[in-house]
């Protein structure tokens, strides 16, 4: 089946620092790529749709010079939160589906951030 | 935007027992419906799906319904047993390949 890594699967950083976080395909190419987030005991919110070529499409509320998104290629996509406070704190996901056909998503193993 | 409700937010059953939890969705252009089980810590792990052509799907000892002109879905896991003591979520989409929008969850916990 298909494959969506993600790394690193936690980093811990300090306040006003920047951290990137990446989402391969490793066995098909995807034109788009969907980033998650998710509070303790919450759900899966979707923050931004990241395009192959172009501008990532940001949710409302989501602040898209504080989450920049990078997808230069058809299997890479990476978020990297910039000027990181302890509200950040949370676990990312990403996911992904083959361009040639629509089947489920496919998600990384997701990554915790502690901003201290 | 579509929108997902989730019920009930925590179950608890005995071992053996079936578990329902149900969902509903707002958008009538969705035509994609997965069940998640997420361990703590995990990814979310598809357990089962569904698409808008068919009105129930069974895998074993988990099934999933689908009522299009009600706007709701249900998942059915019968004979449970400790190790499907999870969250449980469901989601709905316009297909596979887009964006998934979850229901709040359902903590179930399987007693022995």
């Amino acid at each position: 089946g298909a494959v969506v890594s993600q790394h690193p699967s936690w980093v811990i950083c300090k306040s006003g620092t920047s951290v990137k976080i990446e989402c391969r395909s490793l066995d098909f190419q995807a034109t788009t790529m969907f980033w998650y987030r998710q509070f303790p005991k919450q759900s899966l919110m979707l923050m931004a749709t990241s395009n192959e070529g172009s501008k990532a499409t940001y949710e409302q509320g989501v602040e898209k010079d504080k989450f920049l998104i990078n997808h230069a290629s058809l299997t890479l996509s990476t978020l990297t939160v910039t000027s990181a406070h302890p509200e950040d704190s949370s676990f990312y996901i990403c996911s992904a589906s083959p361009d040639s056909v629509s089947t489920e998503a496919f998600f990384g193993q997701g990554t915790r951030l502690t901003v201290v | 935007g579509e929108n997902v409700e989730q019920h009930p937010s925590t179950l608890s059953v005995q071992e053996g027992d079936s578990a329902v939890i149900k969902c509903t969705y707002s958008d009538s252009a969705s035509n994609y419906f997965p069940w998640y089980k997420q361990e703590l810590g995990k990814r979310p792990q598809l357990i089962i799906d569904i698409r808008s052509n068919v009105g129930e799907k069974k895998d074993q000892r988990i099934a999933v319904t689908l009522n299009k002109t009600a706007k709701h879905f249900s998942l059915h896991i019968t004979e449970t047993q400790p190790e499907d003591s999870a969250v449980y979520f469901c989601a709905a989409a316009l297909s596979g390949n887009t964006p998934l929008v979850f229901g709040k969850g359902t903590r179930l916990s399987v007693i022995a």
